[in-house]
């Protein structure tokens, strides 16, 4: 079965920069389109960014346009997400999820805290 | 990116239906059939209970249904029971060129 584990979150301090990975398993990893979503605390769902199958394409929202960057290894079946620039309104649990115009598999998510 | 419409809270009795309505644009809920329903349960991650506005993944009751009329896509509970207490949330593909929109949740009380 689909398995998507993320890891790297922790507590960080504004202005910094942190890196999160999703380790995929259990399905064509180089056949998906991958996104990251996130939670703010008590609040909705948010779409981060997407990275196409082959990493050919890649989109973000206009709250982390050119501070994050979305990438995957698809020879080690995992999915990245480089955080720079981090501020207080970061702080969410990010997910990992499967698929484009159809998500139909979440990680469990991992929390990110920005706060000195 | 602006996001879709979402009552903030719905309830129903056991047995009852409940409807959630999801309401977009022609750019995105209009525009296309790829309007997806998650279910969030605290602490839990989201799951997919409808995509491509009615279907039904493997494994989720039939008591769930999906439907989409103009830019409004909708999510029907139906025979209600304890266990569908949780946070409900729409998310429409909006083109090729840009992430998807979520709309704000509902959060869905079994009275």
């Amino acid at each position: 079965q689909v398995q998507l584990v993320e890891s790297g979150g922790g507590v960080v301090q504004p202005g910094r920069s942190l890196r999160l990975s999703c380790a995929a398993s259990g399905f064509t990893f180089s056949d998906y389109a991958m996104h990251w979503a996130r939670q703010a605390p008590g609040k909705g769902l948010e779409w981060v960014a997407v990275i196409w199958h082959d990493g050919g394409n890649k989109y973000y929202g206009d709250s982390v346009q050119g501070r994050f960057t979305i990438s995957r290894d698809n020879s080690k079946n995992t999915l990245f997400l480089q955080m720079n620039s981090l501020r207080a309104e970061d702080t969410a649990v990010y997910y990992c999820a499967k698929g484009w115009r159809v998500v139909d598999s979440w990680g469990q998510g991992t929390l990110v805290t920005v706060s000195s | 990116q602006s996001g879709l419409t979402q009552p903030p809270s719905a309830s129903g009795s056991p047995g009852q239906s409940v409807t959630i309505s999801c309401t977009g644009t022609s750019s995105d809920v209009g525009g296309y059939n790829y309007v997806s329903w998650y279910q969030q349960h605290p602490g839990r991650a989201p799951k997919l209970i409808i995509s491509e506005v009615s279907k039904r993944p493997s494994g989720v009751p039939d008591r769930f249904s999906g439907s989409k009329s103009g830019n409004t896509a909708s999510l029907t509970v139906s025979g209600l029971q304890a266990e569908d207490e949780a946070d409900y949330y729409c998310s429409s593909h909006a083109g090729n060129h840009t992430l998807g929109v979520f709309g704000g949740g509902t959060k869905l009380t079994v009275l």
